[in-house]
């Protein structure tokens, strides 16, 4: 069964300052993880997939995989106040590959 | 494209009562996804429909939880003799197909039971 675990769990930054994510899994052979940001009451906006080890950018937000440490990052280059939620780490396996494993949620908190 | 529409947003009810949460999936799209967030679990997968038809159903609760999906513009979560233990954040997801592709969410409903 997939464990997919997030830290930390609440996190404060100052606005423009580097904000970084964590999430590990413990299944090696998962193949697709993506980042979800959740606001309060509105739904998952995706804002970055990755497939590959690597690294992969989307406008302000990068993910780092290395999945040989069953780690996925994400990286929050000049965060604003308007990032403030909760961040959300997906993995998937190829095996029933629609089910997706969440873990529990990083609070970001971006101050102004 | 409206997105994924999910009724009500907000329901609260009394224990023992009914509940039924409605799901309109984003048009086009074939698969369907039940899912409940809560404080303590997370985000936790309930149900799954692809073309109509229940694929997997593991992670709902034996009793009192059913899903259907009538025709494919909807799909609702039924919960039966609602308790205070069912108040959670009920999301629902579309997909062109089933497989790896990206799910759509929707807003969620927030169900709080008295």
């Amino acid at each position: 069964q997939q464990k997919v675990q997030q830290s930390p769990e609440s996190l404060t930054v100052s606005e423009g300052a580097m904000a970084s994510l964590n999430c590990t899994f413990s299944d090696g052979t998962s193949n697709n993880f993506r980042w979800y940001r959740q606001h309060s009451a509105k739904g998952l906006e995706v804002l970055v997939s990755i497939f590959s080890d690597g690294e992969k950018e989307e406008g302000r937000f990068t993910a780092h995989l290395n999945r040989a440490n069953l780690h996925v990052s994400l990286h929050i280059r000049e965060p604003q106040p308007s990032d403030s939620a909760v961040y959300l780490c997906a993995v998937r396996t190829d095996t029933n590959a629609y089910k997706v494993i969440f873990g529990k949620g990083t609070h970001l908190h971006v101050l102004p | 494209n409206a997105g994924v529409i999910q009724t009500p947003r907000h329901k609260v009810t009394g224990k023992g009562q009914e509940a039924t949460l409605w799901c309109e999936p984003i048009s086009g799209h074939s698969a369907v996804f039940w899912y409940r967030q809560t404080i303590v679990q997370g985000l936790e997968f309930l149900t799954y429909f692809r073309n109509q038809a229940p694929i997997d159903d593991s992670g709902m609760p034996k009793e009192r939880f059913s899903a259907q999906m009538p025709n494919q513009s909807h799909s609702t979560l039924k919960i039966q003799s609602t308790q205070p233990q069912d108040s959670a954040v009920y999301l629902c997801a579309s997909s062109l197909t089933g497989g790896n592709y990206e799910q759509y969410f929707g807003p969620g409903t927030r169900l709080t039971v008295l």
